[in-house]
């Protein structure tokens, strides 16, 4: 079946606009999670979706960062009044059940890279 | 989060194994080790994981030492398709997210 897809796969904006990246998860599956990785470096986790809620919110870097999800699927991440440095690769992961433990497997989308000039 | 080390990189020559070493001294009984690489200009993707036995697929064999505190990625037969950057990661209960450092780079060399 489909994987995880994310949208659109580069933006570059100026500073100070705002941003919406979207997530696609694979069909079915409950959990979703965004990351952002700079260059070079790893991943830093964002925030985790069970269904449409946020349980765990404690990695948005700043106020200006917010997510959603509706209708346990599509989610989108929105960064406002974007800074320099907010460039990075946004990577949403999905897997089937968040809470069945620490052996599940998360599936990656390609990114976002955002460019913010 | 239980932490990982790893080497920042390392070399192999095509259609040679490879050995990738990662410590985690402070795992705790119930942390899963998982693995993930992430090729260029892509997502990571799910190599392999496990928790106290060795474990094999079709990618790669993971093998646990027996006090846990280290483990190591085998990748039987490097191809130059295996270039990538190597992640080990620990998740136990509670955790929603996981944890990557900077993992390894592996350059394989035809």
């Amino acid at each position: 079946g489909a994987g995880v897809s994310q949208s659109p796969s580069n933006k570059v904006t100026e500073k100070g606009k705002d941003v919406e990246l979207r997530c696609d998860p694979i069909s079915g599956h409950t959990a979703l999670y965004w990351y952002r990785q700079s260059l070079g470096q790893g991943l830093e986790f964002l925030i985790y979706f069970q269904g449409n809620s946020a349980p765990d919110k404690s990695g948005l870097p700043s106020d200006r960062f917010s997510a959603e999800r509706t209708g346990g699927s599509v989610s989108t991440l929105t960064i406002q009044r974007t800074q320099q440095e907010d460039s990075a690769v946004y990577l949403c992961a999905s897997s089937q059940e968040g809470t069945s433990g620490p052996q599940e497997t998360q599936y990656f989308g390609p990114g976002t890279r955002l460019l913010v000039l | 989060d239980a932490k990982t080390t790893q080497p920042n990189s390392m070399e192999s020559n095509e259609e040679e194994p490879v050995h990738l070493p990662c410590n985690h001294s402070t795992i705790s009984g119930t942390d899963y080790i998982h693995w993930y690489r992430q090729l260029p200009s892509q997502g990571p993707e799910y190599v392999i994981h496990g928790l106290t036995s060795n474990v094999n697929n079709r990618m790669a064999s993971l093998a646990i030492a027996e006090d846990r505190k280290s483990s190591t990625l085998i990748l039987h037969r490097a191809t130059l398709r295996d270039a990538a950057v190597y992640y080990c990661i620990l998740r136990g209960f509670n955790n929603n997210d996981m944890r990557f450092g900077a993992g390894t780079r592996l350059t394989v060399k035809p």
